[in-house]
């Protein structure tokens, strides 16, 4: 157990639809980086937040969104969504932004199918 | 092109042996590589990283292995066992130094046969 909770593990929804994917970071971790996993494009990093704070962008699109809450948890907004969409999302914490050997931890993810 | 990936993406080892993940780059200027590993169904878990600094960084069972006149880095398993069937990425930050802004290769599926 990486001590990264993800919820759900599991959502079906429609095109057209949006939804929300909730991430609880490690105890005393203050960054928060979120990723797609699908077949064709593998494992890809979207966006990450430091202690509420947006602080990196990665190929995340426009009907994306996300926020880091005052308790730190962070929560990804897909909007519009599409079939592409469908893929496993991650959100991993570290407890620093930077710096060599600070190690980030992954959840378990939320597999997301959209139909 | 991608900038991090891997030379095959599937590799079937006998238990016992040893296995070499192979991955290449192509940003000469890359100076931190991570390897993951993941296990079906699970997040990707951190198994060792090394800096450009260095040639060769060892861990428990796992040497990475860093060539960079080749531009190109390989994880060897010692004694494979079937509890390293996972698929392993080699990743390199976006930004120096941070493990958590990576780029992802595709990834190698390792099984191990008993």
């Amino acid at each position: 157990d990486s001590g990264v909770t993800q919820t759900p593990k599991h959502l079906i929804t429609a095109t057209g639809q949006r939804v929300t994917l909730r991430c609880s970071p490690r105890s005393g971790d203050l960054s928060v980086y979120w990723y797609q996993q699908s077949l064709d494009q593998g494992l890809q990093f979207l966006i990450q937040y430091y202690n509420g704070e947006e602080r990196a962008k990665g190929n995340i699109l426009e009907r994306f969104s996300a926020q880091q809450f005052p308790d730190l948890h962070s929560e990804l907004n897909l909007s519009s969504l599409e079939l592409g969409d469908s893929a496993l999302y991650f959100c991993a914490s570290s407890v620093a932004t930077g710096g060599f050997s600070t190690e980030a931890f992954f959840g378990q993810g939320t597999r997301l199918t959209v139909v | 092109g991608e900038s991090v990936g891997l030379h095959l993406p599937t590799l079937s080892v006998q238990e016992g042996d040893n296995s070499i993940i192979n991955c290449a780059y192509s940003n000469s200027a890359s100076d931190y590589f991570i390897w993951y590993k993941q296990e079906s169904g699970k997040g990707p878990q951190f198994i060792i990283d090394i800096r450009s600094n260095m040639d060769k960084r060892q861990g428990q069972r796992v040497t990475v292995l860093l060539n960079k006149t080749v531009k190109h880095l390989s994880l060897q398993i010692a004694a494979t066992q079937p509890g390293d069937s996972a698929v392993y990425f080699c990743a390199e930050p976006y930004y120096g130094g941070s493990q958590g802004n990576l780029i992802f290769g595709k990834g190698t599926k390792l099984s191990v046969k008993p």
